[in-house]
């Protein structure tokens, strides 16, 4: 069975400083991983995704993730927060079968100080 | 391109009484349709799928039932609600038979039940 953790469900960081967001994974087959943003009282919405090729994944608003296979993760970051960074994140992974379903990591949300 | 909608926005209804949250898909054909459940403060619990008309599955055995009359319509329903219904609901959308495309989210419905 495949799952996704993600470390800390709060992360607050200063406006311009590095946005690190961790997640990992378990998975027995090939991962397909994502991350997705939701703003206050809307829908998910994509950031990223890995499916293969470059482990290096860039996405929309900056930020990137790399997919390492040896550590099972697949953490976000973004070199500069800035305030509308303030959002909840989650990381996901898609099963392959039983109507494609996307497990969802718990989220984490971030905070950026002025 | 494709567009989701759901109705209605917000709603507050009492203990015991009826649900129906209606999403609606534009612009693709037989998608995967998924109903999720954001409790306060807490992750995405998948409710429903469906990967097909007439085709339902159930993720959480609970007071809710799922339709999906036409291949780009999926409803959300109870007979008595609960106060544990509560929460932000959210429909998704993803393209049939593949595990490495992503989800696309709707708006989402503010449920409070009272």
């Amino acid at each position: 069975a495949q799952s996704v953790t993600q470390l800390g469900s709060h992360v607050s960081v200063s406006e311009g400083a590095l946005v690190l967001l961790r997640c990992n994974y378990s998975s027995s087959v090939p991962p397909y991983l994502f991350w997705y943003v939701q703003y206050p009282n809307q829908g998910l919405q994509l950031l990223l995704k890995y499916t293969t090729g470059a482990t290096l994944v860039k996405g929309i608003n900056g930020f990137e993730a790399e997919f390492k296979k040896s550590e099972t993760s697949f953490h976000l970051t973004k070199p500069s927060a800035h305030m509308s960074d303030a959002a909840e994140y989650f990381c996901a992974v898609s099963q392959n079968t039983g109507g494609f379903k996307t497990i969802f990591g718990a989220g984490t949300r971030l905070f950026v100080k002025a | 391109s494709q567009t989701i909608h759901q109705w209605p926005a917000t709603l507050v209804q009492p203990v015991g009484s009826p649900l129906s949250l209606e999403c609606t898909v534009e612009g693709t054909s037989n998608p995967n349709l998924y109903w999720y459940r954001q409790a306060a403060g807490r992750g995405l619990q998948l409710l429903f799928y469906s990967v097909g008309i007439g085709q339902i599955s159930s993720e959480v055995p609970q007071n809710l039932s799922a339709s999906r009359p036409q291949d780009r319509q999926f409803i959300l329903s109870s007979k008595k609600l609960l106060l544990s219904d509560s929460g932000f609901y959210l429909c998704a959308w993803k393209t049939g038979g593949s595990s490495y495309n992503e989800q696309f989210f709707g708006p989402g419905t503010r449920l409070t039940v009272l």
